[in-house]
């Protein structure tokens, strides 16, 4: 059964250092999204990808968050510096286009004190 | 920006009981997603409407759309203890930008 795999589940770091967060979509789907889940904000986009090119990154914070896809197998969000109020879950989520269903992953659990 | 809200925020209800929930959006669509979200987990797809359907069914799950009034429905028919989950519906854009944007979720417990 394909799923969608994010490393790692879980990250504790401090403030100001460098987070990466990888995702493995699965094979065969064009689109890649990021999405960051908190009590208060509930789902967020951050950014989006169809065919490995960035399509819309305007939810991120440009100047300390990256997204970017090297190959198709793999997917990267990069915060630096972290700071605390990165504090949350990020999805990664693929499919084949912005109208067929979302496949996620079972998500990064970021901590920054 | 949030395009879908949900309502109720939390909804609780007895083993064997119908749970509905609702979905409102603010700018036309092409189509609207709902997912299920169990603690500690990813999202999961339940079904898919287009904006030119009205209703749609996959066994136990009965979704309505309503263009006019931009809102959507879910209902869960004969509810299990496993249904406890948070749901979620998505939107897309018909215009402009084609992205997935969720609202904030029904958070459903199945009392048995």
């Amino acid at each position: 059964d394909a799923r969608v795999t994010q490393t790692p589940r879980h990250k504790v770091t401090e403030m100001g250092q460098e987070v990466t967060m990888r995702c493995q979509p699965i094979l065969g789907h064009n689109t890649v999204f990021w999405y960051r889940q908190t009590m208060m904000q509930g789902l967020e986009l951050l950014a989006y990808f169809r065919n490995r090119a960035p399509l819309d990154d305007s939810g991120m914070p440009k100047d300390r968050f990256s997204a970017e896809m090297p190959d198709a197998t793999l997917a990267t969000l990069k915060i630096q510096p972290s700071e605390p109020r990165d504090s949350a879950v990020y999805f990664c989520a693929s499919g084949l286009g912005w109208d067929s269903p979302l496949h996620f992953g079972n998500g990064t659990r970021l901590t920054v004190t | 920006s949030q395009q879908g809200e949900e309502d109720p925020q939390a909804l609780s209800i007895q083993e064997g009981e119908n749970a509905t929930m609702n979905c409102s959006y603010k700018t036309s669509i092409n189509n609207l997603q709902w997912y299920r979200q169990n603690s500690g987990r990813g999202l999961v797809h339940l079904i898919l409407i287009r904006s030119n359907e009205r209703e749609k069914h996959s066994g136990r799950l009965r979704v309505t759309l309503d263009t006019s009034k931009k809102s959507s429905s879910l209902l869960i028919t004969a509810s299990r203890a496993a249904d406890t989950a948070s749901y979620f519906c998505a939107t897309d854009l018909l215009q402009g930008a084609q992205k997935l944007v969720f609202g904030q979720g029904t958070r459903l417990t199945i009392n048995p």
